[in-house]
């Protein structure tokens, strides 16, 4: 059963705007993380909030994270080509050993 | 060199085969991980393993099995491929302190 749902699924934007994606999940989790997957290729970690975090920074990305309605939002700011890819949410639940639980994605568009 | 490898990058089988698919990591982390994505469908976790002497199914164990060789090494077999075992696997390792996941290139694997 999946945990997060993504939202929207696909997102086409122009380069330079920011791109916003929306997580939302079910159960109390530890913390919520966001991968990356470049077309067919590995996922590679991006950024992890805590359940006791509401907002994260990492260079061009901010998280948000909202316990109370259970959803994360992802901001990436000042797009690139490169930042065409799916971006996946993953939730380690609270009662969990480990097993991370995974959203279908959504799909980013970066249009030159 | 990449730290999580995995072999073959593309199969081709037929159904009734046994196939395995292999795992090797050098990040000499003690947890690893065999997912299956499917499109629109994020990734579901099939088994994982804690340690060498540590196995557990996932969420869709069935029709699959997996063997630790060594702390570096995980593979993941079907026993008797079927078409709807048609999908993107991929591999990824992680540790008991370190909540994120670090993922193999895949393997795309087509049962006919």
């Amino acid at each position: 059963s999946q945990q997060g749902e993504e939202d929207p699924q696909a997102l086409s934007i122009q380069e330079g705007e920011n791109a916003t994606m929306n997580c939302s999940y079910k159960t109390s989790i530890n913390n919520l993380q966001w991968y990356r997957q470049n077309s067919g290729r590995g996922l590679v970690h991006l950024i992890l909030i805590r359940s006791n975090e509401r907002e994260k920074h990492s260079g061009r990305l901010r998280v948000t994270l909202d316990t109370s309605k259970k959803s994360s939002s992802l901001l990436i700011t000042a797009s690139r080509a490169a930042d065409t890819a799916s971006y996946f949410c993953a939730t380690l639940p609270r009662d969990s050993n480990y097993q991370l639980i995974w959203g279908a994605g959504t799909k980013l568009i970066i249009k030159p | 060199d990449a730290d999580v490898t995995q072999t073959p990058r593309n199969r081709i089988t037929k159904t009734g085969k046994r196939i395995m698919l292999e795992c090797s990591q050098t990040k000499g982390h003690d947890r690893m991980y065999w997912y299956r994505q499917d499109p629109g469908l994020g990734l579901r976790l099939i088994y994982y393993s804690f340690d060498v002497k540590d196995i557990n199914k996932g969420e869709i164990s069935d029709g699959y099995s997996v063997s630790r060789q060594a702390q570096a090494k995980f593979s993941l077999s079907l026993e008797s491929a079927i078409p709807n075992q048609t999908a993107l696997y991929f591999c990824a390792t992680g540790t008991s302190n370190e909540e994120t996941q670090y993922f193999g290139p895949g393997t795309r694997l087509l049962v006919l």
